[in-house]
This record gives C-alpha cells, sequence and structure tokens, in this order.
C-alpha cells in the first residue's frame, strides 16, 4: 500500500482560508466514506479534527471542515489563526483490513 | 477520560526485537467496538500505521511489517503490546498507541508517543 499523497507545504494569513488536499485511489479514499484528519503540533502527538470525511469530533472549532470528490479529499481551515501552524496528515480506510496515511502537509500561518 | 501511555526500552541494538507496552486507564480494554493500535512515526517522517488488536485478540497487521510484527493484549492488566524483530536503524521512530473503531482510521485518543532508537 501507498502513502496518500499531500501537498508539502501551505500557507496563509490570519483569518484567510487553507485547503490541504489528500490524493489516493479508488482502493482508499475514493472507495469508502472513511477519510480522517489530524493536526501534529512539533514534539506532540496527532489530534483528531476530521472524521469519516467531513465530521468533527467534540471541541473541534467549526472552522475545520473536510470534503472528498473523487479519489482526493480535502481539509479546509477557514478564518486561519496562529495556534492552526502544525502538520496535517489525513488517513483512510484501505480496504483488506489495512489503514493509510498521507505524506502530511506543513501548514504556515503567514 | 481515557488515557494511553507507551512504555519500553528508548534504545534497541539492530538485529534485537523491539518490545513496547501500551497501558489503558480511564477504561477498559476490553469494550465493544475499539481496535487498540499502534502507530509510528520516523523523526522527521510521516505516520505508519503498524497494526491493531480487538481484547479477544484478533488482530490485523500492515503487509509491509506484517512478517516481523505481533500484537498481543492482557485485559486482566488493561495492557497491549508490540513486538518487532529484526529491527534496523529503518525503525528509528516515535511509538504511538491509540484506539480506533473497526477497520476505521477514527484514531482517538492517542498516547504521548515514546522515541525508540535502533543503534548498536
Amino acid at each position: 500500500q501507498s502513502a496518500l499523497t499531500q501537498p508539502p507545504s501551505a500557507s496563509g494569513s490570519p483569518g484567510q482560508s487553507v485547503t490541504i488536499s489528500c490524493t489516493g485511489t479508488s482502493s482508499d479514499v475514493g472507495g469508502y466514506n472513511y477519510v480522517s484528519w489530524y493536526q501534529q503540533h512539533p514534539g506532540k502527538a496527532p489530534k483528531l479534527m476530521i472524521y469519516e470525511v467531513s465530521k468533527r469530533p467534540s471541541g473541534v472549532p467549526d472552522r475545520f471542515s473536510g470534503s472528498k470528490s473523487g479519489n482526493t479529499a480535502s481539509l479546509t481551515v477557514s478564518g486561519l489563526q496562529a495556534e492552526d501552524e502544525a502538520d496535517y496528515y489525513c488517513s483512510s480506510y484501505a480496504g483488506s483490513n489495512n489503514l493509510v496515511f498521507g505524506t502530511g502537509t506543513k501548514v504556515t500561518v503567514l | 477520560q481515557l488515557q494511553l501511555q507507551e512504555s519500553g526500552p528508548g534504545l534497541v541494538k539492530p538485529s534485537e526485537t523491539l518490545s513496547l507496552t501500551c497501558t489503558v486507564s480511564g477504561g477498559s480494554i476490553s469494550s465493544s467496538s475499539y481496535y487498540w493500535g499502534w502507530i509510528r512515526q520516523p523523526p522527521g517522517k510521516g505516520l505508519e500505521w503498524i497494526g491493531s488488536i480487538y481484547y479477544s485478540g484478533s488482530t490485523y497487521y500492515n503487509p509491509s511489517l506484517k512478517s516481523r510484527v505481533t500484537i498481543s493484549v492482557d485485559t486482566s492488566k488493561n495492557q497491549f503490546s508490540l513486538k518487532l524483530s529484526s529491527v534496523t536503524a529503518a525503525d528509528t521512530a516515535v511509538y504511538y498507541c491509540a484506539r480506533h473503531p473497526y477497520q476505521l482510521p477514527t484514531i482517538d485518543p492517542w498516547g504521548q508517543g515514546t522515541l525508540v532508537t535502533v543503534s548498536s
């Protein structure tokens, strides 16, 4: 199984929006509505931000939203804040009891 | 509040077996619907799912690591464990334990992670 493809970096000014893509295949992202997104600050464990493509766990601001079209999932962070600067990873069920992660995207708040 | 904590040696010699334990507190590892998994992250790199186990002992592993991985559970101690054999420098990583529903990448919560270095 191959890692899902994410852009290495993305950036935006405070208050702006940034969208991160996560591209897989019909065997993972495109085949199931089981895509999650994680935020990871340096030296910390990942934190679940979005699950099942577009659902937000309790406590996650509604500035974070997820979507999917075909084999590509996306995470949008609206109204960027300084604390949103972090690495973001997508993950998907990949069939046959496999889970696969994305390559990761570093978000910089300018 | 459910919490997970990894423990084990921080240094392992090449060709030996890496062994880690995850202790679950604030809830029972025998709760239905959830699997307990291991994920790792080499320094400066991305996340890789290693494998997961149900309290009954049912397991499933990343195909790329399957030949070297064994995950077990001890419900009496509310713990589950990872063994990775024949390690090399490429296995140097922060190892996380976590909980997730069967087959789903809805991983939450995570342990704080523990760095394991493979070096002689």
